[in-house]
């Protein structure tokens, strides 16, 4: 079974843009996490989506946001990006049960200039 | 909000050697405790987990112990190996909205020399 996948796994961008993030949950996966880990916060929960509802929110501004596809697949969207912002960024799936183990992707290592 | 302090942040043993990682929190309505294993350029992978209604629990060379009321959690390896050598973080969840949401520990880094 083939695990999380996270494109791009590195990326470049400049003060002010914007960025999306791509995550392929585990075929059957309906949940996907996604975190924040940087040197300075450690791992922070940003927001989780199930069956491409948006169920649960950590304490990130209105910039972070994100999107579920039918096929679970998820989007995780930057806007108008800060240098604080330079972060390695993962996404985990599970099922969707409370109970269920997380697996996490590799991670987006993105640096903000 | 939840609150996790995790203690050492730094580790250094023997190979054979048992370590053992302390973390506290702060929120009583907690009730699930993983524990994860990042090695470097990989995200974070679970290792062990308890819940509130269990004090300790074994998987071969790693346990975990749970103490309520001190609002206190600890994970222990023993015999350690160098492929232990990682970064472990704890965390502590309650349950919202259908699921955990999980606040970490700032991590430990765990160097087990041959």
């Amino acid at each position: 079974k083939a695990g999380v996948t996270q494109t791009p796994r590195y990326l470049i961008k400049t003060r002010g843009q914007q960025v999306t993030l791509s995550c392929s949950p585990i075929s059957g996966h309906r949940s996907v996490s996604w975190y924040q880990q940087t040197p300075g916060q450690g791992l922070q929960f940003l927001f989780e989506y199930f069956s491409e509802t948006q169920r649960n929110k950590g304490n990130f501004p209105g910039r972070f946001s994100g999107r579920q596809f039918s096929n679970s697949r998820s989007e995780m969207n930057v806007s108008t990006l800060e240098l604080g912002d330079s972060a390695l960024y993962l996404c985990a799936s599970s099922p969707g049960q409370p109970e269920d183990e997380q697996y996490f992707g590799p991670g987006t290592r993105l640096t903000v200039t | 909000g939840e609150n996790v302090e995790q203690h050492p942040s730094t580790l250094s043993v023997q190979e054979g050697d048992s370590a053992v990682i302390k973390c506290t929190y702060s929120d009583s309505a907690s009730n699930y405790f993983p524990w994860y294993k990042q090695e470097l350029g990989k995200g974070p992978q679970l290792i062990i987990d308890i819940r509130s209604n269990v004090g300790e629990k074994k998987d071969q060379r790693i346990a975990v112990t749970l103490n309520k009321t001190a609002k206190h959690f600890s994970l222990h390896i023993t015999e350690t190996q160098p492929e232990d050598s990682a970064v472990y973080f704890c965390a502590a969840s309650g349950k919202s909205g259908g699921s955990y949401i999980p606040t970490f520990g700032r991590g430990t880094s765990l160097i087990v020399h041959p």
